[in-house]
Parts: structure tokens; C-alpha cells; sequence
């Protein structure tokens, strides 16, 4: 069974930083893309970033580019986003979400149940 | 950047009733589209991709259509379990999501 459990989420203030992990399980993470997508607190949702199976390719959103960094360890089954210069619109719940395949044009077919990011003072 | 809207934001429906959600892109995106419900608290779930594929193990009373900037999300009778928010997503380039439709019961 496809697991995906993010942990790392909590209260940080504006101009922090906080690390957020994605254990996966259930399958082989390194044949994967993997994302991440955030919901802000009754919003939508918000593609934030991606990384190719072999990290030879990265992507961002705009509102993260320069600020947060994606990075996977295949030997760990794990995502990572490291998030610097945490604004208070980064508030939200952050998804882990896998690409049903590796590369370009592939929808997200599997979930973890969120963390929780508060950018507060 | 290509923009996705989606109509009605809201829609209000009973138990039984046919139910359609359109997705718009600012830009032909081919049929690189899917569909995802969310239920409060939960993560969202895909249920269409590829603009008219039904994903594994859902109801076959959801289908989807549509290619280059207009697509549809069909419930052919609404039962008490998709009562939830709907979200399409294109994948043409890079990934950017709807604002949801909301479906609530009337």
C-alpha cells in the first residue's frame, strides 16, 4: 500500500525556517517524481514545487522561487522542502503528493495527509 | 503561466440530481487534465485524468470531458458520500490548480 506521512510542520516566525520531511512507503520512490502542494487555511490549492526520480529536474512556483528548496534522498524514501524567509502567506497545510510517473505530463495520484506551517510573531 | 477557472464556485444539489463542473485554461493544454475531490480535512483524491479517464476505484458515475481549454466533471446522480469540493488541475505545463467548486446539498 502507497504511504506517504509528512512531518516537520509547526509554528515559525516571519523570516524563519522549518524543514519539512515526506516518509514514502509502498512502492519505489526513486522511479518517482514527487511534489509539493500547500492549501492555505480555507483555500485552494497550490502547486508549490517538484523534483524529478533522480532530482535531475527541479521546479517552482513564483510565490517560493529563491526562498524554498526541494531535495529527495532515494536511500531514505524520503521528500524534503526546506523553507527559508517563511512570510505569513506561506501558512498553510503542505501535501506531499506523487506523480503517477517520472517527468512531464503525469497528474498526482497519490497523497500524505498534510502538514500544518503557521508563519505567526 | 497558464490559469485554470473553474464555474460555479458554488453549486447547490440534492441526492439524485446530474451535476457539471467546467474547468477553463488560459491556454490549450491538450487533455492534460485531472479532477480531484477534497473533503474537509482530508487530502484531496484524484478521480479523473487525462481529461476522460476514470481513475481506479471510483464510481463510474463521475466522468470527465473535454480537450484543449474547456472540460467538464459530470456526477450522473450526486449521492450523499460526494457532497465535497472539486478541483481540476493541468499538467500541460507545469501544474497549476482551479479555485474549486464547492458542492453542498440543497
Amino acid at each position: 500500500e502507497v504511504q506517504l506521512v509528512e512531518s516537520g510542520g509547526g509554528l515559525v516566525k516571519p523570516g524563519g525556517s522549518l524543514r519539512l520531511s515526506c516518509a514514502a512507503s509502498g512502492f519505489t520512490f526513486s522511479s518517482y517524481s514527487m511534489n509539493w502542494v500547500r492549501q492555505a487555511p480555507g483555500k485552494g490549492l497550490e502547486w508549490v514545487s517538484s523534483i524529478s526520480s533522480s532530482s535531475s529536474y527541479i521546479y517552482y512556483a513564483d510565490s517560493v522561487k529563491g526562498r524554498f528548496t526541494i531535495s529527495r534522498d532515494n536511500a531514505k524514501n524520503s521528500l524534503y522542502l526546506q523553507m527559508n524567509s517563511l512570510r505569513a502567506e506561506d501558512t498553510a497545510v503542505y501535501y506531499c503528493a506523487r506523480d503517477r510517473g517520472d517527468g512531464y505530463n503525469y497528474e498526482f495520484d497519490y497523497w500524505g495527509q498534510g502538514t500544518l506551517v503557521t508563519v505567526s510573531s | 503561466d497558464i490559469q485554470m477557472t473553474q464555474s460555479p464556485s458554488t453549486l447547490s444539489a440534492s441526492v439524485g440530481d446530474r451535476v457539471t463542473i467546467t474547468c477553463r485554461a488560459s491556454q490549450s493544454i491538450s487533455s492534460w487534465l485531472a479532477w480531484y475531490q477534497q473533503k474537509p480535512g482530508k487530502a484531496p483524491k484524484l478521480l479523473i485524468y487525462k481529461a476522460s479517464s476514470l481513475e481506479s476505484g471510483v464510481p463510474s458515475r463521475f466522468s470527465g470531458s473535454g480537450s484543449g481549454t474547456e472540460f467538464t466533471l459530470t456526477i450522473s446522480s450526486l449521492q450523499p458520500d460526494d457532497f465535497a469540493t472539486y478541483y481540476c488541475q493541468q499538467y500541460n505545463s507545469l501544474w497549476t490548480f482551479g479555485q474549486g467548486t464547492k458542492v453542498e446539498i440543497k
